[in-house]
């Protein structure tokens, strides 16, 4: 299975909204979909598994939605702090991750 | 709380070995599987290897399997990446990865910090 994400860059303001897109080249149990933030230099950071639901402590503006091919992970309005790369992974032998989606400050 | 920590990077030569570790503390070693995931500088992540709770279940990306082995000393509670015959693509940040069975919920849920392995001549 491949995970495609896209855009490769998302160019917006603090208190835009993002929208990330996660692709499987097949369907996949949306219970083993799983989203993560990772910060230059940090490891990578929980977000969202199952598809949708939120880590603990997660602020509710991310939202992950979708099944079966389609996965998107919104976040309603940008803050600071939410200018990283994100990536979708699918939990399953052989475990995949999409190429991620670097969010950036226009 | 739950800490992981990885150590045993290093520069080395294409063709040599290098035994990465990553040290569990604040959970129950012994109940949860471990992976080992890594970086390439300015890229993505990579999926490199994981192993059961119990040691017995080993699985290995394709980039490795015959390279690299994975196990873990459930004792010292201790995960282990042995890497031979390393390449220049193997250059990257090996992260170990705590995997979480929640529910029908399978994920990653905590990660340590890194160590960074470049294969070079």
């Amino acid at each position: 299975i491949v995970l495609t994400q896209s855009p490769g860059t998302l160019s917006l303001s603090p208190g835009e909204r993002a929208t990330l897109s996660c692709r499987a080249s097949q369907t996949i149990n949306s219970n083993y979909l799983v989203w993560y933030q990772q910060k230059p230099g940090q490891a990578p950071r929980l977000l969202i598994y199952g598809a949708s639901t939120r880590a603990a402590g997660l602020p509710d503006r991310f939202t992950g939605s979708g099944s079966e091919t389609d996965f998107t992970l919104t976040i309603s309005r940008l803050e600071p702090e939410d200018f990283a790369v994100y990536y979708c992974l699918h939990y399953d032998n052989p475990w995949t991750f999409g190429q991620g989606t670097k969010v950036e400050i226009k | 709380q739950v800490q992981l920590v990885e150590s045993g990077g290093g520069v080395v030569q294409p063709g040599a070995s290098l035994r990465l570790s990553c040290v569990a503390s604040g959970f129950t070693f012994n109940t949860y599987g471990m992976h080992w995931v890594r970086q390439a500088p300015g890229r993505g992540l990579e999926w490199v290897a994981g192993v059961s709770n119990d040691g017995i279940k080993k699985y290995y990306a394709d980039s490795v399997g015959g390279r690299f082995t994975t196990s873990r000393d459930n004792y010292r509670e201790t995960l282990y990446l042995q890497m031979n015959g390393l390449r220049a693509e193997d250059t990257a940040t090996y992260y170990c990865a705590r995997t979480r069975w929640l529910d029908d919920y399978r994920f990653y849920d905590y990660w340590g910090q890194g160590t960074l392995v470049t294969v070079s001549s």
